[in-house]
């Protein structure tokens, strides 16, 4: 039973275009989350966390929403660019995240020149 | 630089060997991770470690094991009793279980 859900397998975007990315979660006691990005053949780099604290957290182009009556967070790239392209794995902690996150399956950005 | 290390980038096993996946950190992390990633299934915990000579499975440790002698190392073994080993591993580390994840570049293992 998938705990963090993506449901969108991919996305396509132009350049210059908002990105938005959503996330599930089914887990209340969720209260961390968190955003990676993937290059191919390389590992997740962290991008932006939000605690369920906050219902938005903004880091430059990245902004980062969480609708916690709704168990749903999104995040937001504006500009987009083609560097962008990546895949995006959403993850939840519990106890203010010193728990071992559960990751998403993951969206594919592809940013379009 | 601080940071962490898997080796080799690729690798290629025959059906029925093991293989050992090498992690290194220079990161003075206590807490160690093995994850595997197949397409349209994200990351899956196999193993964790908080501590040296200290160890847990995680979701999906049939046919893995691991140790943990040293505070910089946490090799994963991928034994012949994994019925799909084929897969893109990723070892991580952080300074306390859940915070601060740092992944390594990650090992591609194919059994043929």
């Amino acid at each position: 039973d998938q705990q963090v859900k993506q449901n969108s397998p991919s996305l396509s975007v132009q350049e210059g275009r908002i990105s938005i990315l959503n996330c599930d979660y089914t887990n209340s006691m969720f209260d961390y989350f968190l955003w990676y990005k993937k290059y191919p053949a390389e590992g997740p780099t962290f991008l932006i966390s939000i605690s369920s604290i906050k219902d938005k957290n903004e880091d430059g182009r990245f902004t980062v929403f969480l609708n916690k009556s709704a168990k749903h967070l999104s995040l937001h790239i504006v500009p987009s660019q083609p560097g962008d392209s990546a895949v995006y794995f959403c993850a939840a902690s519990a106890s203010g995240g010193s728990y071992i996150p559960t990751f998403g399956r993951g969206t594919s950005l592809i940013v379009h020149p | 630089d601080g940071g962490i290390t898997q080796s080799p980038k690729y690798l290629f096993r025959k059906e029925g060997q093991n293989v050992t996946l090498s992690c290194e950190q220079n990161l003075n992390h206590d807490a160690m991770y093995w994850y595997r990633q197949d397409p349209g299934q994200g990351l899956r915990l196999i193993y964790y470690s908080q501590i040296v000579n200290d160890f847990q499975k995680g979701d999906i440790a049939e046919g893995y094991s691991v140790s943990r002698e040293k505070k910089e190392s946490f090799p994963l073994t991928v034994t012949s009793a994994q019925k799909n080993p084929t897969a893109f591993y990723l070892c991580a580390s952080s300074p306390g279980i859940g915070f601060g994840y740092t992944f390594g570049s990650g090992t591609r293992l194919t059994v043929v």
